[in-house]
Formats: C-alpha cells, structure tokens, sequence
C-alpha cells in the first residue's frame, strides 16, 4: 500500500532561517506528490506538486523535487518569516490504470513555529 | 469564485447520536471527497464521489457514509457516534474526474466534530 513519512515536529526556527522538511514515500503504481500547508483554523491549502519524477513543485518561496531514486520530496525554503507557521503534510496520489482515484495518503503532519 | 463550503463549521453531539454534515464543492467540480483528521491518526481518508457514484472507500466502519447529489453537493453521515469520531473532517472538491488531469484538490475549511 501507499505511505507517507516526514519528519517528526515540531520545528521551532528564527526568521529568516533555512528550512527542510524530509519526506520519503512507498507508493504502488506513478504517484503524483504534494505538499499542503494548513494554518490554525483552517483546512488545507495546496502549497506546491510534482507529477513526475525530477520535476521540481514551486510556489512562495517553498520548493521542493519529486526524486524517485530515493523516494522523496523534501519541502525546502531558504528564509521563512513568521507568517510561514503553520503545519505542512506531505502527500501522494496514485493513479493507475483502471482505478482512477484522489485519495490522498498523508503524512502525519510537521508543526512550524517561527519566531521574530 | 467561491471556495469549497462546509457545515456547520462546528458541531456538539453525544455518543449514540447521528449527524450529518455537509458539502458544498467549487462550482463546476464533480469530484468531492471527505477526509476525518485526528491528532493520533492525522489524515485519513473517508469517501471519494463523482456524478453522485462513490468511486472509492476508505477503512472506516459502515457507521460512516456518505452520497453525492445531482449539483455535486455532498453529506457524510455518522450513526451512533462514538467518542472516537471527534474530529475536523475535511471535503475537497475537484474539478477533473477522480484519477484524471493533474489531481488537484480544494479544501474547505472543515467541520469540527465533538462527541461527549
């Protein structure tokens, strides 16, 4: 079956900071992979994706590379800012013939604290 | 264009009750899907509808179901609830049918369910 790991939480880093959020996959069939971004109160936002593997998902500074060599797609930012706390989940689809389907595996989810 | 609607955002009932909650997709998207999120298990996935059919199921008890209407609105209903079944449950729409196009998924902010 499909899984999804990341890195354990929660990450506590000053502005302005380097972050990486590790995450590594098991999936059947070509997963398509993502990161969602989930602020307090709120459901979750689609932050970046990648489709097929070296592809390269984008989006406010966030970047993160679908490797299928090593099964993995770690979310990386080269200076967050306190707006950027949140909890952000690492998750795949698969689709594969005959069984077309969203279903979305997640991580458990990783909690960022910037702090000024 | 408006997000992907739920209610009640929040919602007390007690054990052995049913409920029913509700959602409202993005207009024009065909594709809903619900998932139950919990601190010990985080995301899980529940019912995938398209054109009023469930396409998928995930490992819930038969105490969970859902439907999809003509307009692509979509309940979920909990019988006899549990204390186990408090929870934010999440609806995602999408526009391309389940399995197609690029996968992309819209959450609504959630429903937070309490059972005392």
């Amino acid at each position: 079956g499909n899984s999804v790991t990341q890195m354990e939480g929660p990450v506590t880093l000053s502005e302005e900071a380097f972050l990486t959020i590790n995450c590594t996959y098991t999936a059947t069939g070509y997963p398509s992979l993502f990161w969602y971004v989930q602020y307090p109160g709120e459901g979750l936002q689609l932050l970046l994706k990648a489709t097929k593997a070296d592809d390269k998902g984008s989006n406010k500074g966030f970047e993160a590379t679908y490797r299928k060599e090593t099964t993995s797609f770690h979310l990386e930012k080269g200076s967050v800012q306190v707006s950027d706390s949140a909890v952000y989940f690492c998750a795949l689809t698969t689709t594969y013939s005959g069984a077309g389907s969203y279903q979305l595996t997640f991580g458990k989810g990783t909690k960022l604290s910037v702090i000024p | 264009k408006a997000g992907v609607t739920q209610t009640p955002r929040y919602l007390i009932k007690t054990r052995g009750q049913q409920v029913t909650l509700s959602c409202s997709p993005i207009s024009g998207h065909r594709s809903v899907s619900w998932y139950q999120q919990t601190p010990g298990q985080g995301l899980q996935f529940l019912f995938e509808y398209f054109s009023e059919t469930q396409r998928n199921k995930g490992n819930f008890p038969g105490r969970f179901s859902g439907r999809q209407f003509s307009n692509s609105r979509s309940e979920m209903n909990v019988s006899t609830l549990e204390l186990g079944d408090s929870a934010l449950y999440l609806c995602a729409s999408s526009i391309d049918p389940p399995g197609q196009g690029h996968n992309e998924q819209f959450f609504g902010p959630g429903t937070r369910l309490t059972v005392l």
